[in-house]
């Protein structure tokens, strides 16, 4: 079974702050990681995927195959970074690959 | 490109009624997956469509849910009858093909209130 853990709920930092999501998941075989953001009144978008190592927004994830984590970091958080973001995981039997999400956390960068 | 299209946007029915969700993907798309999000967790898969195939629907509620993709483009999710637990946002996505399942595409989503 595919688990994804966001343990928090809610991270609140003030501008210019470092930012870290935590994730965590749970998975036997080699999973592909990504991160999902949702803004306010808009849809669900990817952010970033491990595969790519880039990063996006200022943004980047490091997969630690060791602890299983794939935390979201950024150096200094800016207001236009609040909003929802989720960890999902992608496993799965050849062809099939859903995506298994966390429970998200909301991000709100403070002026 | 136009996004994924869904509709109703919202939907109050009482329990034991019946509800229908109706999303059109992006064109193209031959991937299409519908998910369920309860307030305050992460979208659930509930059923994903190869053209008008079913790929997986494991955690579909069959006894109350179904969904149909008939001519591999548009796609409807059924409810009948809707239970109190039903209440959530469902969603529709889609991604070109099951090779990049990784970068789905979300429809606005709608909202369910059963009461």
């Amino acid at each position: 079974a595919q688990r994804v853990t966001q343990p928090e709920k809610l991270l609140s930092v003030f501008k210019g702050a470092p930012v870290e999501l935590k994730c965590n998941y749970s998975y036997s075989g080699s999973p592909e990681l990504f991160w999902y953001v949702q803004y306010s009144r808009q849809r669900l978008q990817l952010l970033l995927r491990h595969i790519s190592r880039e990063s996006i927004k200022g943004f980047t994830a490091d997969l630690n195959k060791g602890e299983t984590s794939f935390h979201l970091k950024k150096p200094f958080a800016q207001e236009e970074d609040s909003a929802m973001y989720y960890c999902a995981l992608s496993g799965g039997a050849t062809g099939r690959r859903a995506l298994t999400f966390g429970s998200g956390t909301r991000l709100q960068v403070q002026p | 490109e136009a996004g994924v299209a869904q509709s109703p946007r919202y939907k109050i029915i009482e329990k034991r009624q019946s509800v229908a969700f109706w999303c059109n993907p992006i064109s193209g798309h031959a991937t299409l997956y519908w998910y369920q999000q309860i307030l305050g967790q992460g979208p659930k898969l509930l059923i994903q469509f190869q053209n008008n195939g079913v790929v997986d629907d494991s955690q579909l509620p069959k006894d109350r849910f179904s969904a149909e993709r008939l001519k591999g483009v548009d796609s409807t999710l059924k409810i009948q009858p809707a239970k109190l637990e039903d209440s959530a946002v469902y969603l529709c996505a889609s991604s070109l093909n099951r090779e990049s399942s990784y970068e789905q595409y979300f429809g606005p989503g709608t909202r369910l209130t059963v009461t």
